[in-house]
């Protein structure tokens, strides 16, 4: 079945650093796929998405690319700032599913000031 | 737009009984609501998929008799664990599609809700 593999936490950065958190997929067909953010004490929120092939989605200084050959949708930013500190989620979702969502397990972040 | 919420945010209650957690959709309709658990800095399993007016899809190893999922409205979708033991304890999320052109692919979630099983 579909799943989602990313980089496991906790990672720690100091402000201004660049981010990256890597997440890989297989699926076996064409998967949306996306970034959810969880803060502290907070729900899951939608941070960006990407529907085909080298689309890039963006959002708060975030960027990840739908890469097919590699499968792959590595999030990256390039200052991270402490109230970036938080839990990401990699995430896909097919029609052929009924839209259902499946997430990696999680990164947690830490930015220090 | 596209809130979610979820009632009780906590529930603590004693072996044995049963509790019910309410999703509903705020500002829109959702004909498919998901449940999702969530164990301690772990990812979120999905539980089982909720479509207005008909049966729940649960996911494999989830039993369908002890989490009572009930989506009577394009609202609102419950979800009731039955005879709840200590090992039910967990965070329970729900989640919705918009339904939206082009973005039914997206989904809000509710803030989850705390069940702890004494």
């Amino acid at each position: 079945g579909d799943s989602v593999t990313q980089m496991e936490g906790p990672v720690t950065l100091s402000e201004e650093a660049f981010l990256t958190i890597n997440c890989t997929y297989t699926a076996t067909g064409y998967p949306s796929l996306f970034w959810y953010v969880q803060y502290p004490g907070e729900g899951l929120q939608l941070l960006l998405k990407a529907t085909k092939a080298d689309d890039k989605g963006s959002n708060k200084g975030f960027e990840a690319t739908y890469r097919k050959e590699t499968t792959s949708f590595h999030l990256e930013k390039g200052s991270v700032q402490v109230s970036d500190s938080a839990v990401y989620f990699c995430a896909l979702s097919e029609r052929a599913g009924g839209f259902k969502t499946i997430f990696g397990a999680g990164t947690r972040l830490f930015v220090k000031a | 737009g596209a809130v979610v919420s979820q009632h009780p945010s906590w529930v603590i209650c004693k072996s044995g009984t049963s509790v019910k957690i309410e999703c509903r959709s705020l500002d829109f309709q959702a004909t498919t609501m998901f449940w999702y658990r969530q164990f301690p800095k772990q990812s979120l399993m999905l539980m089982a998929t909720s479509n207005e007016g008909s049966k729940a899809t649960y996911e494999q190893g989830v039993e369908k008799d002890k989490f009572l999922i009930n989506h009577a409205s394009l609202t609102l979708s419950t979800l009731t664990v039955t005879s709840a033991h200590p090992e039910d304890s967990s965070f329970y999320i729900c989640s919705a599609n918009s339904g939206a052109s082009g973005r039914r692919d997206e989904q809000f979630f509710g803030p989850g809700t705390r069940l702890t099983v004494l």
